[in-house]
């Protein structure tokens, strides 16, 4: 039962390089978002998707491009990493209308990304 | 985003005791959510609150969504030393661009046996 997989878990980038972090769920939920978790901030929402071909913005989007061209998978891509953005992220998903039907938001264990 | 107000940030305590955290906000939300985190994990749901006053168990556990909505506390009776982790508020509103959550800055427990 595999749930939310998340890759790679550990990641160092130069500035200004770019890379992909990868997010899939074999649950087939609709609703996918990536977050990130700094030190004392909590966790804060980067973008969403509610389903295939659909993605909005969260909290903190701004460095962040994300597409969902398939149910299965919503893909992270930073194009000019930067070392603020040095974070933990996490990748969530859910069956639709998880806010008010007591359907948990399933989180994957996290990818831990180091800009120097 | 909604600024959520958790506290407290730590809390030091021994095993059998009872914990209590809560969050605040000068926001109303229509859903409030506790989560725990362990090292190296994701967070995972324990209480979910859909409705002003409500009071939900899970086990030890023992969560109130707030009458005036801008409030929650979760409460842990007996503690052991597994519950040791991050504890998070979340609290919810409903957008016309979907749902997003708005968490706290955690609330960190620790148990000694």
């Amino acid at each position: 039962n595999a749930g939310v997989t998340q890759t790679p878990k550990f990641q160092v980038l130069k500035t200004g390089q770019s890379m992909t972090l990868q997010c899939a769920q074999d649950m087939n939920h609709e609703y996918m978002s990536w977050y990130r978790q700094d030190p004392g901030m909590g966790l804060r929402l980067i973008h969403y998707s509610v389903g295939a071909g659909i993605t909005d913005q969260g909290e903190v989007p701004n460095g962040y491009n994300v597409s969902r061209s398939t149910t299965e998978d919503f893909p992270l891509r930073l194009l000019s990493a930067a070392p603020s953005q040095t974070s933990v992220y996490f990748c969530a998903s859910s069956r639709p209308g998880w806010a008010v039907n007591n359907s948990p938001l399933h989180f994957g264990n996290g990818t831990r990304l180091t800009v120097t | 985003g909604q600024q959520l107000n958790q506290s407290p940030q730590s809390m030091f305590i021994q095993e059998g005791e009872d914990v209590s955290m809560n969050c605040t906000s000068s926001s109303i939300f229509n859903t409030w959510l506790w989560y725990k985190q362990d090292p190296g994990e994701g967070p995972v749901l324990l209480i979910a609150l859909y409705k002003a006053g409500e009071l939900t168990s899970n086990g030890r556990l023992t969560a109130q969504f707030g009458i005036t909505r801008k409030d929650s506390f979760l409460n842990i009776s007996a503690s052991i030393p597994s519950d040791v982790g991050i504890y998070f508020c979340a609290g919810l509103k409903n957008s016309n661009s979907g749902y997003a959550l708005n968490f706290g800055k955690g609330t960190s427990l620790l148990v000694t046996p």
